[in-house]
Formats: C-alpha cells, sequence, structure tokens
C-alpha cells in the first residue's frame, strides 16, 4: 500500500484565495515533513520543510502544520497566486533503519486562476 | 551553484540493450541519489551513495547498478533494458546523509525502451 497518501490528485483556486493541500501518512516512525514544488518541465524543488519536534513553521505566504496523532500534515498557502500554479508533493521519512528513507506522494496539481 | 545535471535528457534504447545515466553536481553533496518516476505514480528511490557506500532498495536491487567514481559524479546503469524501465530517472544530492535533508532534483533523463 501507498505509504505517504495525498488526498486531492488535483485543485484549482482563484487567485487571491486561501487553499489547503494534505498528505497522510501510516509510519508514526517518521520525523520529517516535506513539500516540494514542481512545475512543468522543472525538477522538484524544496518548498518548506518541519521536524517533527513542532507542529508548524511557517515560511511567508506558506505553513506546513503537522498533526503527529493523526498522521497527516499540511500545506496552507495565502494569498494564492498565479505563479503557484504547480504540482505539490509531499514526502516523509525519518533517519533510523527502514525509515531512513524519503516515502513520497503521488502529487496534487494546483491551479491558480487570475 | 546549486543544480544537479544529469545527461542524457533524453534516451531511446532497444529492448535487451545497455543504458547508461549520468548525474553530476558540484555542491560537494555527500549522498547522491537516483529515482524512478512514472506517470501518475510517486517517485521511487532506487538506490543511493552515502560518500563511497552505496545502499540500493531491495525490490530493484538485481535491475540497477550504480558507480561514484568520485564525489561530484553518479551514474546509474542498466545492463539490460526492458519495456518496463521506461520512466524518468530523476538524480538528485544532499548535502547530508539520510533522506531527511533537502534534496537537489536534477531535471531527469526520460528513458524510452522499444
Amino acid at each position: 500500500g501507498q505509504q505517504v497518501k495525498q488526498s486531492s490528485p488535483s485543485l484549482t483556486v482563484q487567485e487571491g484565495g486561501i487553499l489547503i493541500l494534505n498528505c497522510d501518512y501510516e509510519n508514526d516512525m517518521f520525523d520529517y515533513f516535506a513539500w516540494y514544488k514542481k512545475y512543468p518541465d522543472n525538477s522538484p524543488t524544496l518548498l518548506i520543510s518541519v521536524r517533527s519536534n513542532v507542529d508548524k513553521r511557517e515560511d511567508g505566504r506558506f505553513t506546513v502544520f503537522l498533526n503527529k496523532s493523526g498522521k497527516h500534515f499540511s500545506l496552507h498557502i495565502t494569498a494564492s497566486q498565479p505563479e503557484d500554479t504547480a504540482v505539490y508533493l509531499c514526502a516523509a521519512g525519518g533517519n533510523v533503519g527502514d525509515n531512513s528513507k524519503l516515502i513520497w506522494g503521488l502529487g496534487t496539481s494546483l491551479v491558480v486562476n487570475p | 551553484d546549486t543544480t544537479v545535471k544529469q545527461n542524457p535528457r533524453y534516451k531511446l534504447a532497444r529492448v535487451g540493450k545497455p543504458v547508461n545515466l549520468i548525474c553530476s553536481q558540484t555542491m560537494n553533496h555527500d549522498t547522491m541519489y537516483w529515482y524512478q518516476k512514472k506517470p501518475n505514480q510517486a517517485p521511487k528511490l532506487l538506490l543511493f551513495y552515502y560518500d563511497k557506500i552505496l545502499n540500493r532498495e531491495a525490490d530493484t536491487f538485481e535491475k540497477f547498478q550504480s558507480s561514484r567514481p568520485n564525489n561530484s559524479f553518479c551514474s546509474l546503469y542498466i545492463g539490460s533494458a526492458g519495456l518496463e524501465y521506461s520512466a524518468m530517472y530523476l538524480c538528485a544530492s544532499s548535502r547530508d546523509r539520510g533522506n531527511t535533508g533537502q534534496l537537489y532534483f536534477g531535471e531527469g533523463s526520460k528513458l524510452t525502451v522499444l
């Protein structure tokens, strides 16, 4: 089964809105959670990440929330812009033994309309 | 320079023929990874090098080889390509060991096996 799941394969919003991308994971040993952004024909780049010792991290318009008991983390984007249109990949992992690799979600394709 | 470079960007191969993909980075990163990405699937880790130590995933152990002649270069070798090898191959690097630091991805090598 898939260890990291993104609930929405695609999402379309209007410019200026707030949007939330969700990611669920199965392994409660994971302690690192990341969101990568991928433009068409480009490679994924790290957008924001968080370790399990905090439940929130904010960077400008982007905030990641971690709910360890629910095995869930999310990416909140405020004041969405057309330039946010991209595929967003979540990934989770740990650093011990079999957990020491990142497991990736399938991605959510986001479109922000002007 | 934070780029990871991959060659070739596109590769056409016949069934049964070998394929060699090359990756390079000049960030002096300790770890280099190879992922396989197929449409509508999450990136799948094939193997990674931490310094000179190669770690291969159990389910792809016999299908892929790799070498890292120096810190900057890492290759992915398929001895006999099958149709199922058609995919995008992504190389990535990270400063530290383990998979919970920022990954820098190359633009990918798209392999088509006929």
